[in-house]
């Protein structure tokens, strides 16, 4: 088990530009999810996905945000002409089960310019 | 929808015992969950309750009463490295996601 993995830890970039974050859910966890979290919040839900389905996707998923799990493994979140509020860190997680905990990464945080 | 309420801020001793508590308005949900988040880390999985009653994993417990709608993170013998932020957190009948608290600020200080 070697946990949720996501890429960049770190991303700074100019308003208007695409930016793209992998996660990689730990081995056997059919079920992964993606959240923002800004400064002082709780995470907030974004998308779900049971193996390669996006099966529930938030009103905060804006046109703009894109994601694929194209082979049921790794996940893929696409943000396109970023805003100043897309400022957040974005984090990754997956279960094994529909009521097993869910596991988080240590997440990407987004900086725009 | 769900909202979970929990205080913004506690402090605590070294060695003491906190309690954080979580209120919760929710149509229904499977179970009240609890995670950790030191700065820049990772949310990390503490305890669930999917049933009324007392949950108990080494220092950390958790409680939940669904007729108070009202749940509580309970930590013995403080550790300087216990502060962090702590989230309550519920999943709806009609959904997968979690919905989470805005987060309790433990400071342990010596």
């Amino acid at each position: 088990d070697t946990g949720v993995s996501q890429d960049p830890r770190h991303k700074i970039t100019k308003r208007g530009q695409n930016v793209t974050f992998r996660c990689d859910p730990i081995s056997e966890h059919n079920r992964l999810y993606w959240y923002r979290q800004t400064l002082g919040q709780g995470p907030e839900f974004l998308t779900y996905f049971q193996n390669e389905a996006q099966l529930e996707k938030s009103r905060l998923l804006s046109d703009r945000f894109s994601a694929e799990r194209p082979k049921g493994s790794f996940s893929t979140l696409e943000i396109q002409r970023t805003e100043q509020g897309d400022s957040a860190m974005y984090l990754c997680a997956s279960s094994l089960e529909q009521n097993q905990p869910q596991h988080f990464g240590d997440g990407t945080r987004l900086s725009i310019l | 929808g769900q909202s979970l309420e929990q205080p913004s801020e506690v402090t605590a001793v070294e060695g003491a015992i906190v309690q954080i508590n979580c209120t919760y308005q929710t149509s229904g949900f499977y179970g009240l969950s609890w995670y950790q988040q030191h700065d820049g880390g990772a949310p990390t999985f503490l305890s669930y309750n999917a049933l009324d009653g007392l949950e108990e994993t080494g220092r950390f417990s958790s409680f939940l009463s669904r007729s108070d709608s009202y749940g509580y993170l309970l930590l013995q013998e403080l550790q300087m490295k216990d502060s962090a932020s702590y989230f309550c957190a519920v999943r709806p009948n009609a959904g997968n996601m979690l919905t989470f608290g805005g987060g309790t600020r433990l400071m342990v200080k010596p």
